[in-house]
This record gives C-alpha cells, sequence and structure tokens, in this order.
C-alpha cells in the first residue's frame, strides 16, 4: 500500500502565483485533512473533508480552497500565495487507527 | 476551542537516560494518540489511548491517558538517539484531529 501519497515534495512559488497540492490516499478512507507546520505552531488544520462531495474550514482556511469529487483525492488549492503561506504542508487521511500523513510539500512563497 | 498544550518543547538528553513528555487540556477528550515525526517526514501513529487511567507499552515507550481524560504522559525508559524526533499528541473529533505544538526530542549518543 502507498498510504498517502503529496506531490510535490518542493515548490517555490512568486507572491500572486497560483498552484494545486495533490494528496492521494490508497485506504478508503473517508476523513482526510490539509494542515499546516510552521515552527513553534506545530500543526494547524486548514480544511478538512468527511467524505467525497464534503468539505469545511479548519482552523486557517484563508487563502486555500479544497474539493473531494472522488474518497481517494483532496487537492489543496492556493488561490494567490503570499509569503505568508512559506510553511511546509501536510495531507493526512483517518481510520480507525489513527491519521496517516503524507510526506510533505515544502513550499516557499517569494 | 479544545487546546493541547506539550511540555517540555525542547528536550536534549544523553543516551540511556529516561525521560517523561507531557500533554495537557482544559477539554476531555474522548480519545488521544501520540505521534512521533521525523525531520522531513510526516508524523506516524504510535498509539491511540482511549479510557481514563490506560496505559500502553510500546516497546520502551509508555503512555499513560489521565483518569479524567484531559492529559497524557509519554515515558521513554533508556532512551536511544533512534527516539530522536518531534513528538505530537492529538486529539479531537474524527474529522477535526487537532495537535499539540509537539516535544522537540535530541538523544545524544
Amino acid at each position: 500500500n502507498a498510504g498517502v501519497t503529496q506531490t510535490p515534495k518542493f515548490q517555490v512559488l512568486k507572491t500572486g502565483q497560483s498552484m494545486t497540492l495533490q494528496c492521494a490516499q490508497d485506504m478508503n478512507h473517508e476523513y482526510m485533512s490539509w494542515y499546516r507546520q510552521d515552527p513553534g505552531m506545530g500543526l494547524r488544520l486548514i480544511h478538512y473533508s468527511v467524505g467525497a462531495g464534503i468539505t469545511d474550514q479548519g482552523e486557517v482556511p484563508n487563502g486555500y480552497n479544497v474539493s473531494r469529487s472522488t474518497t481517494e483525492d483532496f487537492p489543496l488549492r492556493l488561490l494567490s500565495a503570499a509569503p505568508s503561506q512559506t510553511s511546509v504542508y501536510f495531507c493526512a487521511s483517518r481510520g480507525p487507527k489513527g491519521a496517516f500523513f503524507g510526506q510533505g510539500t515544502r513550499l516557499t512563497v517569494v | 476551542t479544545q487546546l493541547l498544550e506539550q511540555s517540555p518543547q525542547f528536550l536534549s538528553i544523553q543516551e540511556g537516560e529516561n525521560l517523561t513528555v507531557y500533554c495537557n487540556s482544559s477539554s476531555v477528550f474522548s480519545s488521544l494518540q501520540w505521534y512521533r515525526q521525523e525531520p522531513g517526514e510526516g508524523p506516524v501513529l504510535l498509539v491511540t489511548v482511549v479510557t481514563g487511567g490506560e496505559v500502553k507499552k510500546l516497546k520502551r515507550l509508555t503512555f499513560q491517558f489521565g483518569d479524567a481524560r484531559k492529559d497524557s504522559s509519554l515515558h521513554i525508559t533508556a532512551a536511544q538517539p533512534g527516539d530522536t524526533g518531534l513528538y505530537l499528541c492529538a486529539g479531537g473529533a474524527t474529522n477535526k484531529l487537532i495537535f499539540g505544538t509537539g516535544t522537540l526530542l535530541a538523544v545524544q549518543p
């Protein structure tokens, strides 16, 4: 099993650019989430989904959009990148035994 | 809003020493989880505790859930360099898992 796959692993964007971070899971989990991790801030929830077609905002949703057209995929879109969005982004899929994370995307906005 | 506070934030110890990491909240959680994260990787689940007072052991790691289900601790016996990493506690609803700020552990050989 691949588990949770995130792409890309690294990305540099210019301020104002848009991009999509991809996330796919092969565990048939209903629950998926996006977190950002900043030094001293821990993991903060951006958006989450409880199943295909259903998404909701987390703690820090501004500047990000998500969609969940299938159980497997949960992409995160940055609409107009800002330096404050420089961070490491993690996608997670949650099942009965806990949450499983991707390897992360290190995003730098210049 | 449920919050999880972890202490200490940083811990640097010598190989062979014992240590305890704490996770505290003013809220009651139905369960708490502990994760370890290594540099450049995502967090990896270590254990889930669900019953107040529960103790779980994973080799040299002992996890305890407080009786009131508001706190948890992680005790490592005879720490090894391979235990180095960021330890995170997490809790909350299935669809809104929240994380503590973490304890960064460095075990020196």
